[in-house]
């Protein structure tokens, strides 16, 4: 079956657009992750949602990031007044519910460029 | 509260020698323990996990991982290393169930030279 789809692949911006980045979860899966990974860091998390609800933003690094879930399906990851420090791959992950453990499935990710 | 240590950032091996990638993890409760891999401009697939059934894990590839909890780690290893191997390598933790985000060391950069 499709895995885990993210678009655009690529997006370049200047600094101060908005952007929105979109995940296609697997079929099924009702939970669904946000992480951020930019050169030389590892994977920082960002928001997780269940079904359309966020219960965990902890992760999200300024108001300026904000998500949303709906259909329980796809979700979106908007970025206003883009700023430089942004730049990074922005990867999606999703989970099927009823595994005893977490793993998640993750996508190709997003790489945005701020300019 | 959860952690993980990549011991090395980079690891440089000759192709048909063996792999060591180390970690060690920090945790309250008894994880659940990942490696995922990273080729180049591609997205993250999983290795193998460690769900505390065996603690010699397999994983694809050829890749195994051993969870030794006196030691906290769950090192990476691989026999023999192919060119293909060349990727960078997470070891990741979590609770071992719930919905919680994972938590990624910082990578281990392989290079396999021929």
């Amino acid at each position: 079956g499709a895995g885990v789809s993210q678009s655009p692949s690529n997006k370049v911006t200047e600094k101060g657009k908005d952007v929105e980045l979109r995940c296609d979860p697997i079929s099924g899966h009702t939970a669904l992750y946000w992480y951020r990974q930019s050169l030389g860091q590892g994977l920082e998390f960002l928001i997780y949602f269940q079904g359309n609800s966020a219960p965990d933003k902890s992760g999200l690094p300024s108001d300026r990031f904000s998500a949303e879930r709906t259909g329980g399906s796809v979700s979106t990851l908007t970025i206003q007044r883009t700023q430089q420090e942004d730049s990074a791959v922005y990867l999606c992950a999703s989970r099927r519910q009823g595994y005893s453990y977490n793993e998640q499935f993750f996508g190709p990710g997003t790489r945005l460029t701020v300019l | 509260a959860q952690s993980v240590t990549q011991l090395d950032s980079h690891v440089s091996v000759s192709e048909g020698t063996p792999v060591l990638l180390r970690c060690n993890y920090s945790s309250s409760y008894s994880p659940s323990l990942f490696w995922y891999v990273q080729h180049p401009n591609k997205g993250l697939q999983l290795l193998l996990k460690y769900t505390s059934a065996a603690t010699l894990v397999k994983g694809i590839n050829g890749f195994e991982a051993e969870f030794k909890k006196s030691e906290t780690s769950f090192h990476l290893t691989k026999p023999s290393a192919h060119m293909s191997d060349a990727a960078e390598y997470f070891c990741v933790v979590s609770p071992p169930s719930g919905n919680t985000p994972l938590v990624f060391g910082k990578g281990t950069r392989l290079s396999v030279i021929a």
